[in-house]
């Protein structure tokens, strides 16, 4: 079975400090990995994937994310936190099968001036 | 401009009643989703569709049933809704397993059942 773990429920960071949020993932095989973003009220947005290459996978906004095989994590990653990045972040993974995702239970993330 | 448009946004309804929830996409995709997030779980898959005529359960499924009767279209009914289906409901769309392909998602339907 396959399961993704987001071991932070909230994250505070003051703007300009950098961030990272955890995710690990268990499953067999290498999964499609993805992070998704979610701002009140609204629905999500897609901010990066990953299946093969480069482990270190750019996405929009300046965010990056870092996958581990050995560590079964895919990490995101900013250098620089701005207000509006405080949101409600999602780890994802999909297998094979008609991209079907499943996912952590999220980060809140709140940026402080 | 891909999109996926849910209707309605918000609703309250009865205990018992039945609530009928919409999702539309216009961009050609085969795969459809409904999820519902709840605090804590993030979100979790009720059920999905391959194309027209087709539905498959997934995690979460008992007091749901969905139809998909067009490409465009998937509905998600709950035939006799109870306070524990209060929630907020996703619906996404997606073609197949893909790096180039990511689900796209609606901006939910928030769902109150009194």
């Amino acid at each position: 079975a396959q399961s993704v773990t987001q071991p932070d429920a909230r994250v505070t960071v003051s703007e300009g400090a950098s961030l990272q949020l955890r995710c690990k993932y268990s499953y067999s095989a290498t999964p499609y990995l993805f992070w998704y973003v979610q701002y009140p009220r609204q629905g999500l947005q897609l901010l990066l994937k990953y299946y093969s290459g480069d482990p270190v996978v750019q996405g929009v906004n300046s965010f990056e994310a870092e996958f581990s095989k050995s560590n079964s994590s895919f990490h995101l990653q900013k250098a620089s936190v701005h207000w509006s990045d405080s949101a409600v972040y999602f780890c994802a993974l999909s297998m094979s099968n008609y991209n079907v995702l499943y996912f952590g239970s999220g980060t809140k993330l709140t940026v402080e001036p | 401009e891909a999109a996926v448009t849910q209707s309605p946004r918000n609703k309250v309804a009865v205990t018992g009643g039945k609530v009928t929830l919409s999702c539309n996409q216009t961009n050609n995709h085969n795969n459809m989703y409904w999820y519902r997030q709840d605090t804590g779980h993030g979100l979790r898959l009720i059920h999905y569709s391959y194309g027209a005529g087709s539905t498959e359960k997934g995690d979460i499924p008992d007091g749901y049933k969905a139809s998909r009767p067009s490409q465009e279209n998937f509905s998600l009914i709950l035939e006799l809704a109870t306070p524990s289906q209060t929630s907020v409901y996703f619906c996404a769309s997606g073609d197949q397993a893909g790096i180039n392909q990511a689900p796209l998602f609606g901006e939910g339907t928030r769902l109150s059942v009194l």
